[in-house]
């Protein structure tokens, strides 16, 4: 069974960086791309891009670039998530998920919460 | 930018057909994705390729696809169906969330 398990909730200062990672088990690592989502408090789901796991290749989404940076280690099966220069804006749920159009986002990580507060 | 648009709400009475659209600029020409998010938990993929359902998603849950909308149904709704759910539209590069609907099931 496949399963996404990410790191746990972070408390960051203004200016600081951040960085989530997800962890994949249970099935090929490079098999499809990890695509990462945020959601703020009580709003909805954002796509925020996504990484080729075979090429390590980013796309991010229009509002996600810049300060995001997506990346990966094969070798320990695990892709993260870095967010630099942290405004409080940023506090959400941030969530990893596995796939792509032919498979849908078919595994979701728990979410790790980041809370950016001075 | 390509955008996809739900109603914010939809109420049915238990055992009825909830019916939750998603609309947007030839979304009929792209893959839809449906999850559904309960409180406090992860999204969870109901539907994908606009019309499949994953193992283990109840039958109750059904997609379809036509000119600038996708649709999720949901027939004979349960007080259990009662959650947020978004539609999710591939287009390449350009992968876009709808803003959510909210199923009341009273």
């Amino acid at each position: 069974q496949v399963q996404l398990v990410q790191s746990g909730s972070e408390v960051k200062k203004p200016g600081a960086s951040v960085r989530v990672s997800c962890k994949t088990s249970g099935d090929t690592f490079t098999r499809y791309a990890m695509n990462w989502v945020r959601q703020v408090p009580g709003q909805g789901l954002e796509w925020m891009g996504r990484i080729n796991t075979n090429t390590g290749n980013p796309t991010y989404a229009q509002d996600f670039t810049g300060r995001f940076v997506f990346s990966l280690d094969t070798y320990v099966s695990t892709t993260y998530l870095e967010i630099n220069s942290l405004k409080d804006e940023d506090t959400a749920i941030y969530y990893c998920a596995r796939g792509q159009w032919s498979v849908g986002l078919d595994v979701w990580g728990q979410g790790t919460t980041v809370t950016v507060s001075s | 930018s390509f955008e996809v648009t739900q109603p914010p709400s939809v109420s049915v009475s238990p055992g009825q057909t909830a019916t939750i659209t998603c609309s947007g600029e030839s979304l009929g020409n792209k893959d839809a994705s449906w999850f559904q998010q309960k409180a406090g938990q992860a999204p969870v993929l109901v539907i994908y390729q606009s019309k499949k359902r994953p193992s283990g998603i109840s039958e109750r849950f059904s997609g379809s696809s036509s000119a600038d909308t996708a649709t999720l149904i949901i027939s004979g709704a349960q007080v259990i169906d009662e959650a947020d759910y978004y539609c999710l539209a591939w287009g390449g590069d350009t992968v876009v969330f709808g803003g959510g609907t909210k199923l009341t099931v009273l």
